[in-house]
């Protein structure tokens, strides 16, 4: 059975620091992982999609990259602002089945 | 493009009445769509997979009959709590794909309050 792992639980941090979320996974046959964001009280908003095949994604001050083999992901978020305040999630497919998610990182950019 | 609208944003019933939640793909065609439960500070629980013209796919543990879910076209599913509880209190947040391998697109969520 496929579990998701996120550390740290909570991370706070000032403004404009560079920062790391973690996501592992037990099972490294996924087909892909995805990142999101989730404010309080409000849905998830999709950040980055990264396929098996692939090994990062970038959007803007976001990168995330995949070592399937080790079952890893990490989400980078280089100068952090006070608005990327929010819980990270990631989640992974193995196929057309639903997502199974990690717990999240709460994250808190302090001004 | 690929919005999924969820509706209510929030609703408080009294215990024994039933709600419904809609779920609508706005953008595009869903096959598929997720139903996810949140309790407070919790992760995401799947609760079923609701397929397009057939019967919904519940998880274990999931009570089928508490929970009816019907997805009558390819652009909208609804989830009805049926004869609430206060235990039933929890955010509910629906999902799509639009293509099997593509990414999943999330309505806002609806908060529900048994009272």
């Amino acid at each position: 059975k496929q579990e998701v792992t996120q550390i740290p639980a909570a991370l706070s941090v000032p403004e404009g620091e560079n920062l790391v979320l973690n996501c592992s996974f037990t099972d490294s046959a996924i087909y892909n992982l995805q990142w999101f964001r989730q404010d309080p009280g409000k849905g998830l908003t999709s950040l980055l999609l990264i396929q098996s095949s692939q090994r990062e994604q970038t959007s803007g001050r976001l990168n995330a990259s995949l070592d399937k083999s080790s079952g890893r992901s990490t989400l980078y978020i280089a100068a952090s602002q006070p608005g990327d305040s929010a819980t990270y999630l990631c989640a992974v497919s193995t196929g057309n089945t639903p997502l199974v998610f990690g717990k999240g990182t709460r994250l808190s950019v302090i001004a | 493009g690929a919005v999924v609208s969820q509706h209510p944003s929030w609703v408080i019933c009294k215990s024994g009445t039933s709600v419904k939640i809609e779920c609508r793909s706005l953008d595009f065609q869903a096959t598929t769509m997720f139903w996810y439960r949140q309790f407070p500070k919790q992760s995401l629980m799947l609760m079923a997979t609701s397929n397009e013209g057939s019967k919904a796919t519940y998880e274990q543990g999931v009570e089928k009959d508490k929970f009816l879910i019907n997805h009558a076209s390819l652009t909208l599913s609804t989830l009805t709590v049926t004869s609430a509880h206060p235990e039933d209190s929890s955010f509910y947040i629906c999902s799509a794909r639009r293509q099997p391998e593509g990414p999943l697109h999330f309505g806002n969520g609806t908060r529900l309050t048994v009272t």
